[in-house]
């Protein structure tokens, strides 16, 4: 099975930085997604890791860790627009389907 | 090219109706998803689809139904709906490669009364 867990909320002033952490217990890995969903709307895709490491794309990075389960996205100079749900998705090996975590809204105050 | 999209946006049913929410994608992928997404939680699969004529359960497919006759359209059966069944619902597709994301429709927000 999948355990993947994020952090609820968290709220940043626009121009900071936040960082979004996601840990995962799986039956096994073959990469990790990063989803962004504004309210109402659908989730469109913003990072894959499949290697350890920082992938780095404009503002956003995210890093893996696949010996601690673990990863986060990195949300650099926040802005209003930025205001979402950030949802960690997780692939087993040899398979398609992605198991999601609950997502993490993220507030930007002014 | 529209990408992926679902009819209708909104429907409201009565406890014991039918409805089928449709989805249609113009990418020419082969991989097809359904999923429902309940309030403040994450996506669950309910179906999925690696190419016409094969589909297969998902996490939470009880009280739905697929087909997929085409490569284009892949639509989700409710029968004899139920308020537990009140969701959002995306559809998705993707490519079989490796690191391929997934493309979401814009939903269906369904409420059961």
């Amino acid at each position: 099975g999948q355990n993947i867990d994020q952090p609820t909320e968290m709220t940043a002033t626009e121009g900071a930085i936040v960082q979004i952490n996601c840990t995962y217990q799986t039956s096994g890995f073959n990469g990790l997604f990063w989803y962004q969903q504004h309210a109402g709307e659908a989730p469109t895709f913003l990072s894959y890791n499949v290697l350890d490491g920082l992938e780095e794309k404009g503002r956003f990075s995210s890093f893996l860790s696949r010996s601690k389960g673990y990863s986060y996205l990195l949300l650099k100079e926040l802005q209003m627009k930025d205001s979402a749900s950030y949802l960690c998705a997780v692939r087993a090996p040899n398979d398609y389907k992605l198991s999601f975590g609950a997502g993490t809204t993220v507030t930007v105050r002014a | 090219n529209a990408g992926v999209t679902q009819t209708p946006k909104f429907r409201i049913l009565k406890i014991g109706q039918s409805m089928t929410l449709q989805c249609a994608q113009d990418m020419n992928h082969n991989y097809m998803y359904w999923y429902r997404q309940d309030p403040g939680m994450g996506l669950k699969l309910i179906y999925y689809s690696v190419g016409a004529g094969i589909t297969d359960k998902g996490e939470v497919p009880n009280g739905y139904n697929v087909s997929r006759s085409t490569t284009e359209d892949f639509p989700l059966r409710l029968e004899l709906a139920a308020p537990s069944q009140t969701s959002v619902y995306f559809c998705a597709s993707s490519t079989s490669a490796g690191g391929s994301e997934q493309f979401f429709g814009p939903g269906t927000r369904l409420t059961v009364l």
